[in-house]
């Protein structure tokens, strides 16, 4: 069985400074790993997604996450933030196996301030 | 453009009441999903479906129920609403188990 950790619930940040937003995941099989971002009264939109290959993956609108499997990790990083990153984040994982089930971490709420 | 549609977006309704939600797709996946959003939990799985005719149990699937008769629809079914079913209601699909899932923009259920 998987499990999902987003070890804050709330991040307020300062527009234009750098944000982290930590994951961490228990897993007794390989997974493939995602950032979902939900804006206000929106459902949820991937931001992001670790399959394979490169350990560092992007978004299109400069957030940035890097599995570290020996930390057990996926945390999303962005440089500056902007008032519109104004969100929550769902770090989610899904065996490598054909169930599909994806399981989700309880959320961070990022809160950018002007 | 393909989509997934929720309806009704937001549903008030007494205890002991059966509720459907419906979940429409136009992507033609296969792969179907339930999730409840709550507080400090996150989203949780509650029943999920890998095509016409199939249903399996997610994570909290006690009180709901799903059927699969065609490709684009999912209902998810309460057959005696619980106030503690009130929560945010999410479907998404995925055209296979191994691709992303598309999410629909949710029903608010309140459960009075």
């Amino acid at each position: 069985a998987q499990s999902v950790t987003q070890l804050d619930s709330q991040v307020p940040v300062f527009e234009e400074a750098p944000v982290e937003l930590r994951c961490n995941y228990s897993s007794s099989v390989s997974v493939y790993l995602f950032w979902y971002v939900q804006y206000p009264n929106q459902g949820l939109q991937l931001l992001l997604k670790y399959l394979s290959g490169s350990t560092l993956v992007e978004s299109i609108n400069g957030f940035e996450a890097e599995f570290n499997k020996s930390q057990t990790s996926f945390h999303l990083r962005k440089p500056s933030v902007h008032i519109s990153d104004t969100a929550e984040y769902f770090c989610a994982v899904r065996d490598m196996g054909n169930t599909g089930k994806l399981i989700f971490g309880q959320g961070t709420t990022l809160q950018v301030k002007p | 453009d393909a989509e997934i549609t929720q309806s009704p977006r937001h549903k008030i309704t007494e205890t002991g009441r059966q509720v459907t939600l419906a979940c429409h797709q136009t992507w033609n996946h296969n792969n179907m999903f339930w999730y409840r959003q709550d507080l400090g939990h996150g989203l949780r799985l509650i029943h999920y479906s890998y095509g016409v005719q199939d249903t399996n149990k997610g994570e909290v699937s006690d009180g709901y129920s799903v059927s699969r008769s065609n490709t684009e629809d999912l209902p998810l079914t309460l057959e005696s609403a619980a106030s503690s079913q009130t929560s945010v209601y999410f479907c998404a699909s995925s055209e296979s188990t191994r691709d992303e899932q598309y999410f629909g923009p949710g029903t608010r259920l309140t459960v009075t």
